[in-house]
């Protein structure tokens, strides 16, 4: 059964620190695997990776797939309140349909 | 350009009424989907659509239904509601070869007592 792992599933920190997000997963037929960002209401979207070793980056957020040992790490540097949420990772299978990861609610104190 | 729009934001049912969450989108996407995310979770697809006309069963069907007569709406029929199914629901839109493109609704609370 295709599935994704997330890790931690909770996270609190202080504002200025770094924290680093896992996602693993073990899905048949990957096509990609994207990150969303989800506060109070639906998910938006962060990042979409296909191919190994290429980190995506936007200001302090950043990602990297690894196809091998069939993980993605999500980091956030200098964080701030306003990184609080619950951050998503689902994987993309060749019939285009999303699994999801349960998520890692992420709490940064100021 | 309203995106995806989901109707009602709220909703409290009694164990046993019917209902129908609405869904309607306005960028003419092939693809709709319906999820249910309960905490702990994440988000579990229940009904999905690639076109008008075409249905298929997701993660969790039993006890919903769905019908897409039109590319634009993709109502979710809770059949005979269950405390099982308080949750939020999100339905959301795509061009099928794209994840990265997935509009979602901003989701329906429901609560079944």
């Amino acid at each position: 059964e295709d599935k994704v792992v997330q890790s931690p599933l909770s996270l609190v920190v202080h504002e200025g620190d770094t924290v680093t997000l896992n996602c693993s997963y073990e899905v048949t037929n990957f096509r990609s695997l994207l990150w969303y960002k989800q506060e109070k209401k639906a998910p938006t979207f962060l990042f979409m990776l296909t191919s190994s070793g290429i980190e995506k980056k936007s200001g302090r957020l950043s990602s990297i797939l690894d196809k091998k040992e069939l993980f993605s790490i999500l980091n956030i540097t200098a964080t701030q309140t306003g990184d609080s949420a619950v951050y998503l990772c689902a994987v993309l299978d060749s019939n285009y349909q999303l699994i999801w990861g349960a998520g890692t609610k992420l709490i940064i104190k100021p | 350009n309203a995106g995806v729009t989901q109707t009602p934001k709220f909703q409290v049912l009694k164990t046993g009424q019917s209902m129908t969450l609405q869904c309607a989108q306005d960028m003419n996407h092939e693809y709709m989907s319906w999820y249910r995310q309960d905490p702990g979770m994440g988000l579990r697809l229940i009904h999905y659509s690639v076109g008008a006309g075409i249905t298929d069963q997701g993660e969790v069907p039993n006890g919903y239904n769905v019908s897409r007569s039109t590319t634009e709406d993709f109502p979710l029929r809770l059949l005979s509601a269950a405390p099982s199914q308080t949750s939020v629901y999100f339905c959301a839109s795509s061009y099928r070869a794209a994840g990265n493109t997935i509009y979602f609704g901003e989701g329906s609370w429901l609560t079944v007592v």
